[in-house]
């Protein structure tokens, strides 16, 4: 069965780093997001991404995220420059569409744990 | 507006017990209602998921009960069992809205 994949599983960081956490959405799906969920807390949306662009993206994701799709099959996230704050699992997501409409299944990657030290 | 509010946050049943987990939401323009479930270290899983038109889903022993005018809906697991084991998110979604989930419920299934 088709699954989204992410890598790597858990990177380390030193505050003020730039990182970028990869996944790999399901081939046949055209709607990628991320999530993030801090240790114990709820799973919260960062942004989605359909044909090249932001479709729309929430408060947490400011001037210091990026997405990025750099070719047919990956799909990124950049963090510029990493806040002790921002250490959490962070989940890639893909689904397919319906039209230009997302279907609204959602599939989750298995995440990345990131810690900036 | 945007809030999803879970309840409980932790939940305790018997093997072969019903294991009830209740969200409610406030913004009526949401119109899809998935439940996740997520084992340590994993990402969430989509378990079942309902829309407003009809007012209960099953899927084997999964339930989802919807409650329109209440802006309520609940998960039931029947016949419960260790494997179930895990937290479980509800979340709200709609065209133009962003997946708005749940606090979590973390249930333990006794053997």
């Amino acid at each position: 069965e088709p699954e989204v994949t992410q890598t790597p599983s858990h990177q380390v960081t030193q505050m003020g780093q730039e990182v970028i956490l990869r996944c790999v959405p399901i081939s046949n799906h055209l709607y990628f997001y991320w999530y993030r969920q801090i240790l114990g807390q709820k799973v919260e949306f960062l942004v989605s991404f359909y044909n090249n662009e932001i479709s729309e993206k929430s408060e947490i994701f400011d001037d210091q995220f990026s997405v990025e799709r750099p070719d047919g099959s990956n799909f990124t996230l950049k963090i510029r420059s990493t806040k002790l704050e921002d250490s959490a699992m962070y989940f890639c997501a893909s689904s397919r569409t319906s039209g230009t409409r997302p279907r609204d299944e959602q599939y989750f990657g298995p995440g990345t744990r990131l810690t900036v030290t | 507006q945007q809030q999803v509010k879970q309840s409980p946050q932790s939940l305790i049943v018997q093997k072969g017990g019903i294991s009830i987990i209740n969200c409610a939401y406030e913004n009526t323009a949401f119109d899809y209602f998935p439940w996740y479930q997520q084992f340590p270290g994993k990402g969430p899983a989509l378990l079942i998921a309902i829309r407003p038109d009809v007012s209960e889903k099953k899927e084997g022993r999964f339930t989802i009960s919807f409650n329109k005018s209440a802006k309520q809906f609940s998960l039931h697991i029947m016949d419960s069992q260790p494997g179930d084991s895990a937290t479980y998110f509800c979340a709200a979604s709609g065209w133009g809205f962003k997946t708005i989930f749940g606090a979590g419920t973390r249930l333990f299934v006794k053997a």
